[in-house]
């Protein structure tokens, strides 16, 4: 059962276009949505991350909309460019217990120049 | 200074032999991971300690045993290697359970 799902599994962009990747989850327990990024060869990294008491928030370029009543949380990049090129991971887990981190499948971004 | 690093990067091993990865990690966190990357770029929670404890323990073949001789390392040895264990092996740290998660630059492992 996939907890956190996550969509398109691929995207292409131009430079300075927005692309949106869009992340759905089914445990209303869940309380914390990071995005990761991972460039090739290098381990996933902490890029922004919002909990469900804001239904937005921006760092730079990227923003992360929530919609608890949807359920949704989605990451937007302003004027995207070449190097935010690598693939993007939503996740999301409970603040509470022994949770841990559960990723979505992945988006593979290519911003073309 | 590398906060959470794991040896080796690329391993190629053979089926049927054993194999270890190392992982250490110098943020102090009191929890430590292991994930498993596959060619689709899946990112699976293996196991999960806390300091030292074993937390999570997925439904993985009891040919991997993570062993965790303090809060600061997490090493992964798996026994008897299958072409099915190809993929990239993420060691990962976090202060609490669920929270902001730091990983390795992950370590290649080829079976042949």
């Amino acid at each position: 059962q996939q907890q956190v799902k996550q969509s398109p599994q691929s995207l292409i962009v131009q430079k300075g276009g927005i692309p949106i990747i869009n992340c759905a989850y089914e445990n209303t327990a869940f309380d914390y949505f990071p995005w990761y990024q991972q460039f090739p060869g290098k381990g996933p990294a902490l890029l922004i991350a919002i909990r469900p008491d804001v239904s937005e928030k921006k760092e730079g370029r990227f923003t992360i909309s929530f919609n608890k009543s949807a359920k949704q949380f989605s990451l937007h990049i302003m004027d995207s460019q070449p190097g935010d090129s690598a693939t993007y991971f939503c996740a999301a887990s409970m603040n509470s217990g022994y949770s841990t981190l559960t990723f979505g499948k992945g988006t593979m971004l290519l911003v073309s120049p | 200074d590398t906060a959470v690093s794991q040896t080796p990067k690329y391993l190629v091993t053979q089926m049927g032999n054993d194999k270890s990865i190392k992982c250490e990690q110098n943020l102090g966190h009191d929890t430590m991971y292991w994930y498993k990357q596959d060619s689709k770029k899946f990112l699976k929670i293996m196991f999960s300690y806390n300091n030292k404890e074993l937390i999570i323990n997925e439904t993985v073949p009891n040919r991997f045993s993570p062993k965790s001789p303090d809060k600061a390392h997490l090493n992964l040895h798996i026994n008897s290697l299958e072409l099915g264990d190809s993929a990239v092996y993420f060691c990962a740290s976090s202060q609490e359970q669920g929270n902001t998660i730091y990983f390795g630059e992950g370590s290649w492992l080829t079976v042949v």
